[in-house]
């Protein structure tokens, strides 16, 4: 049972390269998720996805883009990266229904570095 | 927007008990979350609180008054694998999460 996948694990990116990175659940929940982590900051949402076929913004959606197109994938873009685009960046992904705790679960993590 | 505040880092002995505090200014409210973070690992599901009052699971307990905008963490009998960030969470009038900073507990010998 692998839940959520998440790679590449690390990235050192030139700035000015587009990057995807990958995101993966197999417990064929609605709702994923795409967080950055910065010291200090705790987690930001970037952008999600309540079901396949719709995204929508979060907190810190400049910069990044998202698409849903089927259940189990949900890949984040950086179009052209910048240095205050290093972080870590945690997909989730949780049920959607009114009913249960509907937690996310969170997969391992890309540590991304932009010089 | 949303405001989460909790300590920034607790030290605490082991064996020994730690209450780590919560406060939240949300638009809307759909239940709080703690989260517990090791270092450089993913985090991972504690407890959820939607209506108030205490929730306990084995060593630990979760606290929440809505009137207050507050809720709690306890941790009682730590032991040194209790070391690690605790991330409060809440989830909004869209069922959106929004998270504090997390505050890191240190148990030491």
């Amino acid at each position: 049972i692998a839940g959520i996948t998440q790679a590449p694990t690390s990235q050192i990116l030139a700035a000015g390269r587009r990057m995807t990175l990958r995101c993966t659940q197999d417990m064929r929940h609605n709702a994923m998720y795409w967080y950055r982590q910065d010291l200090g900051l705790g987690l930001r949402l970037i952008h999600y996805s309540n079901t396949a076929g719709t995204t929508g913004k979060g907190e810190v959606p400049d910069g990044y883009s998202v698409s849903r197109a089927n259940t189990d994938d949900f890949p984040l873009t950086l179009a052209s990266a910048v240095p205050s685009q290093t972080s870590v960046y945690f997909c989730a992904s949780s049920d959607s229904g009114t009913g249960g705790y509907n937690e996310q679960f969170f997969g391992p993590g890309t540590r991304l570095t932009v010089l | 927007g949303q405001n989460i505040d909790q300590p920034t880092e607790m030290t605490a002995t082991e064996g020994a008990i730690v209450q780590i505090n919560c406060t939240y200014q949300t638009s809307g409210f759909n239940g709080l979350f703690w989260y517990q973070q090791h270092a450089g690992e993913a985090p991972t599901f504690l407890s959820y609180n939607v209506l108030d009052g205490l929730e306990e699971k084995g060593r630990f307990s979760s606290f929440l008054s809505r009137s207050k905008g507050y809720s709690y963490l306890l941790l009682k009998e730590l032991q040194m694998k209790d070391s690690a960030s605790y991330l409060c969470a809440v989830r909004d009038g869209d069922y959106k999460l929004s998270f504090g900073a997390g505050t890191t507990v240190t148990v030491r010998a």
